[in-house]
């Protein structure tokens, strides 16, 4: 079956672009994470949705950035203003269920993001 | 806070040649360890979740092991396909709705022919 997709693979943006990532979880999971991965670290959370409802976005670093996911498939993460300190892989991940139950998190490839 | 420290930041084996990765934890309360592979240019595949201290478990070359205080990964008799980083995290017991997973830094294996 389908895993965890992602789009773009790879995108360069100039200081100051928005730019918008986007992940197509497996279908039916409810349970939906942001993570960036810096060179060399292991990923850092951004944020959390159930379904369509985001119940946890401490980890988003600015005001910059935004998420959603609507209909509680598909996810966009955008990024407003872009700056260097940006740049980093932007990975999608999903699980089944939301209970504390079968708590394995599923990865995409991720975005790799470069901004100049 | 959570924290995962991962030792060493880098192995280099010899095919065949047996070895451990370290993955030391502090959290409030553990809900579940992690270990996962990532290869260059590629998300995070999942290998094992652990629960509870002394749990074991195994596929394929590789064991994870489970204390209160720390998980180790063990590689049996390494082929080169092992080569990748290898990652630990941690999910703990939260009254609130988080459910993020907190990283180490990962541990580089390379494996020579």
């Amino acid at each position: 079956g389908a895993g965890v997709s992602q789009s773009p693979r790879y995108k360069v943006a100039k200081r100051g672009q928005d730019v918008a990532l986007r992940c197509d979880p497996i279908s039916g999971h409810v349970s939906l994470f942001w993570y960036q991965q810096a060179l060399g670290q292991g990923p850092e959370f951004l944020t959390y949705f159930q379904n369509e409802a985001q119940l946890d976005k401490s980890g988003l670093p600015s005001d910059r950035f935004f998420a959603e996911r609507p209909e509680g498939s598909v996810s966009t993460l955008k990024i407003q203003r872009t700056q260097q300190e940006d740049s980093a892989v932007y990975l999608c991940a999903s699980s089944l269920f939301s209970d504390g139950s079968y708590n394995e998190q599923f990865f995409g490839p991720g975005t790799r993001l470069t901004v100049l | 806070e959570d924290q995962v420290t991962q030792s060493p930041e880098a192995l280099r084996l010899q095919e065949g040649e047996s070895s451990s990765l370290n993955c030391s934890y502090t959290v409030s309360g553990l809900r579940g360890l992690f270990w996962y592979r990532q290869d260059p240019g590629k998300g995070p595949e999942f290998l094992f979740t652990l629960y509870s201290a002394g749990e074991e478990k195994e596929k394929e070359r590789l064991k994870a092991t489970l204390t209160k205080k720390e998980s180790f990964l063990h590689i049996t008799a390494p082929k080169p396909e092992d080569s990748a980083t290898y990652l630990c995290a941690v999910l703990p017991f939260s009254s609130g709705s988080a459910r993020q997973l907190t990283f180490g830094s990962g541990t580089q294996l390379t494996v020579l022919p």
